[in-house]
């Protein structure tokens, strides 16, 4: 089964610093990766996604990620953080049900990022 | 108008009521989706639909009750809750037939049941 582990729950950076954010999955085919940010009470932002070509992949915001199958990852990075940056960072897998049907996303437990001023 | 509207943004009901929660796309989405997100944790699968029929149920209590009135339109009917369902909901869409598309979520609505 598909399945995607985020291995750091919290992270905390200083403002300006660089970042990553790490995301390994499990999955049997070519995976289809997201990154989502969610604020504190509410929704969740597409921030970037992989589906093929291009390995490294920009997103919003100044976000970019790079997916290596070999390590099966797709890690998150910023440059320079910015204050505004705090949230909850989720990676995500698609998956295809049998059939080419029921589409659906499973999320890793996310990682909580702090940024010091 | 790329937007997953969600209705209400704050509900609180006791175990004996019935109340719904709505979401609205006017993107042209045919798949529509309920997720539960418990606090500090992942959002957890609840529902699909599949061009307004449902696809996917994740084995979820009868108490949720979810419907599919139109393309646009998926609301997520509430009866005898626990306080234990206390959560956000929330509801995303995504273009099927975009297979390896994403999906777009609402703001959510938060649910305390007492």
């Amino acid at each position: 089964a598909q399945s995607v582990t985020q291995p750091d729950i919290h992270i905390t950076v200083s403002e300006g610093a660089s970042l990553e954010l790490r995301c390994n999955y499990s999955y049997g085919a070519t995976p289809y990766l997201f990154w989502y940010v969610q604020s504190p009470g509410q929704g969740l932002q597409l921030l970037l996604k992989y589906f093929s070509g291009d390995t490294l992949v920009q997103g919003i915001k100044g976000f970019e990620a790079e997916f290596k199958r070999s390590q099966s990852s797709f890690n998150l990075r910023k440059p320079s953080v910015h204050w505004s940056d705090a949230a909850e960072y989720f990676c995500a897998v698609g998956v295809i049900g049998s059939g080419g049907s029921n589409y659906k996303l499973t999320f890793g437990k996310g990682t909580l990022l702090t940024v010091n001023p | 108008d790329t937007e997953v509207t969600q209705t209400p943004k704050h509900l609180v009901m006791g175990m004996t009521n019935k109340k719904s929660l709505k979401c609205e796309q006017h993107m042209g989405h045919r798949a529509m989706y309920w997720y539960k997100q418990k606090a500090k944790k992942p959002p957890e699968l609840m529902f699909v639909y599949s061009y307004e029929k449902l696809s996917i149920n994740e084995s979820v209590p009868s108490r949720f009750s979810p419907e599919c009135p139109n393309s646009s339109l998926l609301n997520l009917h509430l009866h005898a809750l626990q306080p234990e369902d206390s959560a956000l909901y929330l509801c995303a869409s995504s273009q099927k037939g975009q297979i390896t598309g994403e999906l777009f979520f609402g703001e959510g609505s938060r649910l305390t049941v007492l």
